[in-house]
């Protein structure tokens, strides 16, 4: 059964600080692994997609690696803004199969 | 831009009745979910809908859930006998094959 864990669960950081995001799975037999935002009491918002034959993607100020052998992903994000504050969710999935969540690291950037 | 539309927002019901949440998926696409979130915990998943038919479905999804896709293009989640544990946000998603887009989700709250 896949598992996702990321670490940190929580962080808070100054405003301009780059900071990273860490993901990591159990079964690396993936299809597919996804970053996502949360803000508070909302849906999920898609930030970048990996597919299993990639090793990153980048858009705007996010960068997403993955490291399919080793079982992990890390989301890199430069220049922290407060808007930036919100949850992120790593998920993966198999082909055919339903996306597995991770608990999310709930990020804090202060002004 | 598409996006994954949830009625309603926010739902009260009391214990015991039965409640419908809508969704209407991305045209084109294939591939349905719906996952929940009980506050402060992970994004779990519920079933998955493909070509007609439950393609997946967790240990929560059991005979107090449905699904229904009634008119090609809505796609509802019916929970039947409401109990106080089935409070949560609700998500719909719906996927080409690769990346998932996801609602704002519907609130439910029994009471």
């Amino acid at each position: 059964k896949q598992e996702v864990t990321q670490i940190p669960a929580a962080l808070s950081v100054p405003e301009g600080e780059n900071l990273v995001l860490n993901c990591s799975f159990t079964d690396s037999a993936i299809y597919n692994l996804q970053w996502f935002r949360q803000d508070p009491g909302k849906g999920l918002t898609s930030l970048l997609l990996i597919q299993s034959s990639q090793r990153e993607q980048t858009s705007g100020r996010l960068n997403a690696s993955l490291d399919k052998s080793s079982g992990r992903s890390t989301l890199y994000i430069a220049a922290s803004q407060p808007g930036d504050s919100a949850t992120y969710l790593c998920a993966v999935v198999r082909w055919g199969q339903n996306f597995v969540f991770g608990p999310g690291t709930r990020l804090s950037v202060l002004p | 831009e598409p996006e994954v539309t949830q009625t309603p927002s926010h739902q009260v019901t009391q214990m015991g009745q039965e409640v419908i949440l809508r969704c209407v998926p991305i045209s084109n696409h294939l591939y349905f979910y719906w996952y929940r979130q009980i506050l402060g915990q992970k994004v779990e998943f519920l079933v998955s809908f493909y070509n007609n038919e439950i393609s997946e479905k967790s240990e929560i999804f059991d005979d107090q859930f449905s699904v229904e896709r009634p008119d090609g293009s809505n796609f509802t989640l019916k929970i039947r006998s409401t109990k106080l544990e089935d409070s949560a946000m609700y998500f719909c998603a719906s996927s080409p094959g690769s990346e998932a887009f996801f609602g704002q989700g519907t609130r439910l709250t029994v009471v």
